[in-house]
């Protein structure tokens, strides 16, 4: 019962910008998207949600579209050390939100080659 | 600390032993979470606390695993009899439980686990 749907791997040039998409067609209207990585042998990390707007950090862009249906996260200049398994997740807010566990599916394997 | 912190960070075991892991969440976080993920494999959900209310137990896969969570912050996670399916990284999270928006769950770095 996948809720989302990301390419299973990607490459990209150091230095470049990494445009990650994930695909959320039956995302309800109270669903944040989550975005977290997993660097080899490491917990995932944390990197950014969102809701409807787009919203940037210290790490990344998320750009989600009008119709909330997709996503892009984006990482404005890669370097070798963002090469991870990055994983999409949707889930609800709310103060029950806390109870629905991030269920993770498999992720882009994004790999960034010098 | 600063962030969910985890022990031990390595763990060989014997086959048929007992083994437990233990998860310090980040201060005030009510919300405590356990996975695990196999070699190669994705991160499957294991347990989830929060604050007095019952634990959802819903992805422990067998009786052989239990986890008790003590004065609200921190938790032990029990694999008894332990085989060597068992082998994997257990990884903790905890996240603010009674929050409205932003519920951020922050993983530690986990606890390596080898059954041989």
């Amino acid at each position: 019962d996948a809720k989302t749907t990301q390419p299973p791997s990607m490459d990209c040039a150091e230095g470049r910008a990494a445009n990650l998409p994930c695909n959320h067609s039956t995302i309800s209207g109270n669903e944040y998207v989550y975005w977290y990585r997993q660097i080899h042998s490491q917990g995932p990390q944390y990197i950014i949600h969102g809701l409807k707007n787009n919203e940037t950090n210290e790490m990344a862009s998320l750009i989600i579209t009008e119709d909330r249906k997709s996503s892009t996260l984006i990482l404005p200049h890669a370097t070798l050390r963002d090469t991870a398994v990055y994983y999409c997740i949707v889930r609800p807010s709310g103060i029950k939100a806390a109870g629905n566990k991030l269920t993770f599916g498999g992720g882009t394997r994004v790999l960034v080659k010098p | 600390g600063a962030g969910v912190s985890q022990s031990p960070s390595n763990k060989v075991t014997e086959k048929g032993k007992d083994v437990e892991l233990r998860c310090d969440p980040i201060s005030g976080h009510t919300a405590l979470y356990w996975y695990r993920q196999s070699l190669g494999q994705g991160l499957e959900f294991l347990i989830y606390f929060q604050g007095n209310s019952a634990p959802d137990k819903s992805g422990l896969p067998s009786d052989r695993f239990s986890a008790e969570r003590t004065g609200g912050s921190v938790s032990t996670l029990t694999i008894q009899r332990t085989q060597q399916e068992d082998s994997a990284v257990y990884l903790c999270a905890s996240s603010h439980g009674d929050r409205g928006t932003g519920n951020t769950i922050y993983f530690g770095e986990g606890s390596w686990l080898t059954v041989v």
